[in-house]
Order: structure tokens, then sequence, then C-alpha cells
């Protein structure tokens, strides 16, 4: 079964600083991976996604995360944090494709979530 | 359009009321899902619908009854909820091995 573990619920850092949010993996094959953030009372937003191809992802709103096999990590990184970046971070691992489904749907695990706070 | 709709925004409903959200997408995705989100937590999923059918129903307790009428809308039924189902209910939409797109979701509390 696929799973993520995001390290650290809560990260705290102050503007114009790196942002570094973890996220762990296990699958048993090549997993597709995503980033996802939420801003109070509002829907998920894809910033990023791995699909195998390059190993350096990068996103929307300065974002970017780094896929390492070796290591079973995709953590998402930004050089430098804007106030504006303060939201719920989510990491998911895409599932096995679901039979009679006609591969058009997986489920998504997706991590317990980090909140980013960042002081002025 | 690369957007999921929904409505209403916010839903206060007795424990009695039959009510229904709603949830809509014109990106021609043909898998459509249901989440439920509690504060603090991440989405939990509900039901999944492929090419208009339901492919996945994650137990969900039958006072929740989706219904999928066309390809670009989903609707949630709900009848006799009790108050630990108020929660964030969040659809998505997906087509083949893309990334799942989601509404900005109804906030239900039930009285």
């Amino acid at each position: 079964a696929q799973s993520v573990t995001q390290l650290g619920s809560h990260v705290s850092v102050s503007e114009g600083a790196l942002v570094l949010l973890r996220c762990n993996y296990s699958s048993s094959v090549p997993p597709y991976l995503f980033w996802y953030v939420q801003y109070p009372n509002q829907g998920l937003q894809l910033l990023l996604k791995y699909t195998s191809a390059a190993t350096l992802v990068k996103g929307i709103n300065g974002f970017e995360a780094e896929f390492k096999k070796s290591e079973t990590s995709f953590h998402l990184t930004k050089p430098s944090a804007h106030m504006s970046d303060a939201a719920e971070y989510f990491c998911a691992v895409r599932g096995f494709r679901q039979p009679n489904s006609g591969g058009s749907n997986y489920k998504l695990t997706f991590g317990k979530g980090t909140l980013l706070t960042v002081n002025p | 359009d690369t957007e999921v709709t929904q409505t209403p925004k916010h839903l206060v409903m007795g424990m009695t009321n039959k009510k229904s959200l709603k949830c809509e997408q014109h990106m021609g995705h043909r898998a459509m899902y249901w989440y439920k989100q509690k504060a603090k937590k991440p989405p939990e999923l509900m039901f999944v619908y492929s090419y208009e059918k339901l492919s996945i129903n994650e137990s969900v307790p039958s006072r929740f009854s989706p219904e999928c009428p066309n390809s670009s809308l989903l609707n949630l039924h709900l009848h006799a909820l009790q108050p630990e189902d108020s929660a964030l209910y969040l659809c998505a939409s997906s087509q083949h091995s893309n990334e799942q797109f989601f509404g900005p979701g109804t906030r239900l509390t039930v009285l």
C-alpha cells in the first residue's frame, strides 16, 4: 500500500527565510507524488507533481520539490517565504488504478498535513 | 475552464432535514470525487464516480447518497445527518493519471 509521512505538523519561518516541508513516501511501485496547498476555508490547490520525469519539479508560487528515490523523500522548498505562503500543505501519493474504472481514477493518500506560519 | 465549482458555500441543517450539495466541472474529466475534511485533518475519500458510475464507496453511512446525473455534475444528497457530520465537503475531478482538481468546498454544519 502507498503511504506518505509528513514530518512536522507545524513549521514556523520568518518572512524571507527558506521554507522546507518534509515528506517521505512508501510505495511498492514508482510513485506519483503531489503537493497541495490549502488556504483557510478553501479547497486544495495543486502546487506541483512528480510523475517520474525530472526529479526536480518546479511548481507555482516559487515552490519546488526534489524526488530522491534513495531517501524515499519528496520535500517541498521555497527559497524565500512570503506572508501569503501561510497555509496548510499536504503531500499525497497516487494509489493503484481502480479496477473497472476505465483508467480514469486513482485514490490519493494524503499525509496529515503541515501548517506553515510565516512571521513578519 | 479549469475550475471545479461547488454550491452552496455554506449549509446549516437540522438532523431531520434533507439537503443536497452540488459539484460541477467542465474540463471533460471522467472521474469525480467526494471528500470529507474535518478541521486540521487531511481530506478523507468518500465516493468516486468513473464514467458516471459509482466506482468506490469508502463504507460511507447511507445517510450520504451520491448521484452523478451526467459527466459534468456530481451531487451529494444528505438526510438525517448527525452533528459529527459537520465538516468541509470537497469535490474533485481528474482525468486518467493526472492530478485531482479540487473545488472550494461546502462548509456543512449539522445542528
